[in-house]
């Protein structure tokens, strides 16, 4: 079957750094997708992936691996408004989204 | 109006109730998504539209119907629904093609509870 894991909650210190990782097993692999959802809102797109390798963007970067089935979203000198969960989600052979549950992010002052 | 819009943002719901859930995208956009978020699960695609047709169907029980009149509008109808169906209902818009890497753009959502 197709699974996404990631950690159900993370807790980090405003400034901070924090990493969420998403492992994945797919049936085909054409992209890895971020998605940031405030609570009570739509989710939000972060970034996209689909090369070996960083890509940055500000305070976010994202990370990939295809070879070991692995990703990691950065995030950088951490605000309170970045306290929500962060989805990972993966675009199979078919092109379907296969999503994470999901890391709610709490940032503590 | 811009993005993605849902309506009702709330809605409370007998069990022996008929509902419809509306969706409109502003963006032009040729494919549109109707997902389930339930606490602490993924997301789970219930139906898919593509150039108003639809292309996926993920065995969702006949209690909900979708609807998609035109490329900019998506519903979805509800009857008889179970308690287990209360959930956060996201619509979600994308441009399939054009060798993008079909980023969908996601709608507030329908926060349905089933009494």
């Amino acid at each position: 079957g197709q699974n996404i894991d990631q950690p159900t909650e993370m807790t980090a210190t405003e400034g901070a750094i924090v990493q969420i990782n998403c492992t994945y097993q797919t049936s085909g692999f054409n992209g890895l997708f971020w998605y940031q959802q405030h609570a009570g809102e739509a989710p939000t797109f972060l970034s996209y992936n689909v090369l070996d390798g960083l890509e940055e963007k500000g305070r976010f970067s994202s990370f990939l691996s295809r070879s070991k089935g692995y990703s990691y979203l950065l995030l950088k000198e951490l605000q309170m408004k970045d306290s929500a969960s962060y989805l990972c989600a993966v675009m199979d052979s078919n092109y379907q989204l296969i999503w994470g549950a999901g890391t709610k992010l709490i940032i503590k002052p | 109006e811009t993005g993605v819009t849902q309506t009702p943002r709330h809605l409370v719901m007998g069990m022996t109730n008929k509902k419809s859930l509306k969706c409109e995208q502003h963006l032009g956009h040729n494919a549109m998504y109707w997902y389930k978020q339930s606490a602490k699960k993924p997301l789970e695609l219930m139906f898919v539209y593509s150039l108003e047709e639809r292309v996926e169907n993920n065995s969702v029980p006949s209690r909900f119907s979708p609807e998609c009149p035109n490329s900019s509008h998506l519903f979805l109808h509800l009857h008889t629904l179970q308690p287990e169906d209360s959930a956060l209902y996201l619509c979600a818009s994308s441009q399939e093609g054009g060798g993008s890497y079909n980023e969908q753009f996601f709608g507030p959502g329908t926060r349905l509870t089933v009494l």
